[in-house]
Parts: C-alpha cells; sequence; structure tokens
C-alpha cells in the first residue's frame, strides 16, 4: 500500500515565527493537497498543485501561505508568520495521473500538528 | 462559494443495526469521494463516485451518487465496531482542483 509522509508530527512555535511543513507524496503522483482540520472541525482545503503550480486555492491560503515542490519528491507548506488561528493538524494528499487505474484515489498523509503559542 | 453539507452530525448505534449518512452539495458536482477517519487519524480514502445515479458497494458499504450529482449517501449494514469513526463526503466540482468537505458524521457503535 503506497503512503504519503510528513514531517514533522508535531511543531510547536510562537507566534509570529515561520513554520515550513513538510510532505513526501507517492512517488508517480501528480496532484497534490494541502489540508487543515482544526481540532473537532471538519477537513479544509487550502491549496492544490499541479505541473510545479497552483491550481487552485482556498481563501484561508492567503499571502501568509505558500507551497514549493523544491525538488522531485518534497512538497511543503510555509506559513510564514504564524498566527494563534493557525494551530490545526495539517494534512498532505496526493493524487494519481489521469489515465492510471487508482486515480481517484486521494492519498492522505498522516499529518503534522501544528501548534502555535 | 459551494457548500457541502451532511446529516447527521452524530448516530449513535447499537452493533448490528444500519447506519445512513447523506451529503448535499449547494452546487452540481463532478465527483463525490468519501472518506472515514479514526478518532486521532488521517481522513483514509474510501470511494469515489462519478456518474449520475451510480451505487457502489464495498461489501457492507453502499455509496450512492443522486441523479443531479449535488446528493449522496453512504449506508452501512450491520454496523460493527470497527465502523466507529467520522465518515465525511467530499465533492469536486473540476477534476485536480479543489475538494470541499462535508462537516462529517461521527458514528458510535455500542457492543
Amino acid at each position: 500500500e503506497p503512503e504519503v509522509t510528513q514531517t514533522p508530527s508535531h511543531q510547536v512555535t510562537q507566534m509570529g515565527q515561520e513554520v515550513i511543513l513538510r510532505c513526501v507524496p507517492i512517488s508517480n503522483h501528480l496532484y497534490f493537497y494541502w489540508y487543515r482540520q482544526i481540532l473537532g472541525q471538519k477537513v479544509e482545503f487550502l491549496v492544490s498543485f499541479y505541473n510545479n503550480e497552483i491550481s487552485e486555492k482556498s481563501e484561508i491560503f492567503d499571502d501568509q501561505f505558500s507551497v514549493e515542490r523544491p525538488d522531485g519528491s518534497n512538497f511543503t507548506l510555509k506559513i510564514r508568520s504564524t498566527k494563534l488561528e493557525d494551530s490545526a493538524m495539517y494534512f498532505c494528499a496526493s493524487r494519481g495521473p489521469l489515465l492510471a487505474e487508482t486515480t481517484d484515489t486521494q492519498y492522505f498523509g498522516p499529518g503534522t500538528r501544528l501548534t502555535v503559542l | 462559494g459551494q457548500q457541502v453539507m451532511q446529516i447527521p452530525q452524530y448516530q449513535h448505534v447499537q452493533e448490528g443495526e444500519d447506519f445512513t449518512t447523506y451529503c448535499n452539495s449547494s452546487t452540481t458536482l463532478s465527483n463525490i469521494q468519501w472518506y472515514k477517519q479514526r478518532p486521532g487519524g488521517h481522513p483514509v480514502f474510501l470511494i469515489q463516485l462519478v456518474k449520475s445515479g451510480e451505487v457502489k458497494k464495498q461489501k457492507r458499504l453502499t455509496f450512492q451518487f443522486g441523479e443531479a450529482k449535488k446528493n449522496s449517501s453512504l449506508h452501512i449494514t450491520a454496523t460493527q465496531t470497527t465502523d466507529v469513526g467520522t465518515y465525511f463526503c467530499a465533492g469536486e466540482n473540476n477534476y485536480g482542483q479543489n475538494f470541499v468537505f462535508g462537516p462529517g458524521t461521527r458514528l458510535s457503535v455500542l457492543p
């Protein structure tokens, strides 16, 4: 079973600090996503990424957020100046190439719990 | 913007009883996906529905997509304690762009 990995599992930071959350998507996948989930609430879409650029982003994904795929394997989410309300679980997800048999499965990573103090 | 709603918010059943959760989108969807999230875990993909009126089964789970492609349901027959978790639907308007998740239905199964 292929899997998406994320590091760190838990990140604690001071308000105003920058954080980088890292994800390694499944190797042959082409679509990448970041979501967040505030404790006890629903999963919220942040951004999708395809062909080395952002496909779509939500209202949450403001100028404080950015994504990168710096090499062939990592996919990162940067929050430039964290706020208390950024505290949440952040999930990375990846999805396969359009024509593959398992295209439609979106695999979620285990998440990074971000705590902003 | 697009909204996805789910009912009920919570459901408590006795083991062996059936369970159904309903999902409704404010807009027509290209496809809908269902996920299960155990407490403390991450969402795990269950299935994707694409065609109008589509019905898919996975063992005790039956998924339906409405004719108008705006609503969907997940039905579990004879629940087991392993079915405990939150079930989310997620609607996609255009492939590869974004999914809008519903608020989820939290299922508790009493032995």
